[in-house]
C-alpha cells in the first residue's frame, strides 16, 4: 500500500512570495494527484500527472519518478491562495485504484 | 454536466440513527469512490464501486457501512446504528477510467448528536 508524505504541514507566506509545497511517495504509481481544499469546501482537483510538469495559470506541479516525489509550486502568491493542499497517489500505485492522502498542507497568504 | 452530485449536504443523525449518503457520479463515469474525512485528520478512501460491482471496499469499517451503486441511480453509503465517532465529512468522486483523473463532489457532512 502506497505511503504519502507531505511537507510542510503548515505554511504562512506574504502574498507575493513564490510557495513550494513537496510530496512523497513509497511505491511507484501511474499518475500522482494535487487538490485543493478550502475550509469547510469540497475538493477541487488541481493536477493529475505522471511526468514531467504541467502549469495552470500561477500553478505548476512537477514530478519525479524516479526518486518518488513531486512539488506544487505557486508563483505571484494571494490570499484568495489560501487553502489546503492535498497530494494523493493510487492506493497500490496504478489501476484504477482509490487514493491515498497526504495529510495536506495547511497555507494562509498574509495580504 | 453538473459534476458529482452529493446530497445531502448536511445530515444530523441521532445516536442509534441511520444514515444514508447519496453520490450521482458525473455523466459517463463508472467508476465512484468513497472517502471520509475525521475532524482535523486526512482524507481515508473507504470503498471503490463500479456499477452493480464493489470493487475494493478495503477501507470500509467492518460493521455498519455499506455501499452500493445499482444499476440504475446513485450510488449510496449507509451507516447504520450510527455513533459520535462517525461524525465526518463524507466525500464521493467518480471517473470514467484510469488516464481521466477524478472529479469529486461537495461532500455530505454529517453531524451525530
Amino acid at each position: 500500500k502506497n505511503e504519502v508524505e507531505q511537507s510542510p504541514q503548515n505554511l504562512t507566506a506574504q502574498e507575493g512570495e513564490f510557495i513550494t509545497i513537496n510530496c512523497s511517495y513509497s511505491v511507484g504509481i501511474s499518475a500522482l494527484h494535487w487538490l485543493q481544499q478550502h475550509p469547510g469546501g469540497g475538493i477541487v482537483s488541481l493536477f493529475m500527472l505522471s511526468s514531467g510538469k504541467k502549469k495552470h495559470g500561477r500553478l505548476i506541479a512537477t514530478i519525479n519518478i524516479q526518486e518518488k516525489h513531486s512539488s506544487l509550486h505557486i508563483t505571484a502568491s494571494h490570499p484568495r491562495d489560501s487553502a489546503v493542499y492535498i497530494c494523493a497517489v493510487p492506493n497500490s500505485g496504478g489501476g484504477a485504484d482509490g487514493l491515498t492522502f497526504g495529510k495536506g498542507t495547511h497555507l494562509i497568504i498574509q495580504p | 454536466n453538473a459534476g458529482v452530485m452529493q446530497n445531502p449536504r448536511h445530515l444530523v443523525r441521532r445516536r442509534g440513527q441511520e444514515a444514508r449518503l447519496r453520490c450521482s457520479p458525473m455523466k459517463g463515469h463508472s467508476h465512484v469512490y468513497w472517502y471520509r474525512q475525521l475532524p482535523e485528520e486526512g482524507l481515508k478512501f473507504m470503498v471503490y464501486l463500479q456499477k452493480e460491482n464493489i470493487i475494493d471496499e478495503s477501507g470500509m469499517p467492518k460493521e455498519r457501512f455499506s455501499a452500493e451503486f445499482p444499476k440504475e441511480g446513485p450510488s449510496i453509503l449507509r451507516i447504520q446504528q450510527v455513533v459520535r465517532g462517525d461524525s465526518a465529512a463524507y466525500f464521493c468522486a467518480s471517473s470514467q477510467g484510469v488516464a481521466y483523473g477524478y472529479t469529486f463532489g461537495s461532500g455530505t457532512r454529517l453531524t451525530v448528536v
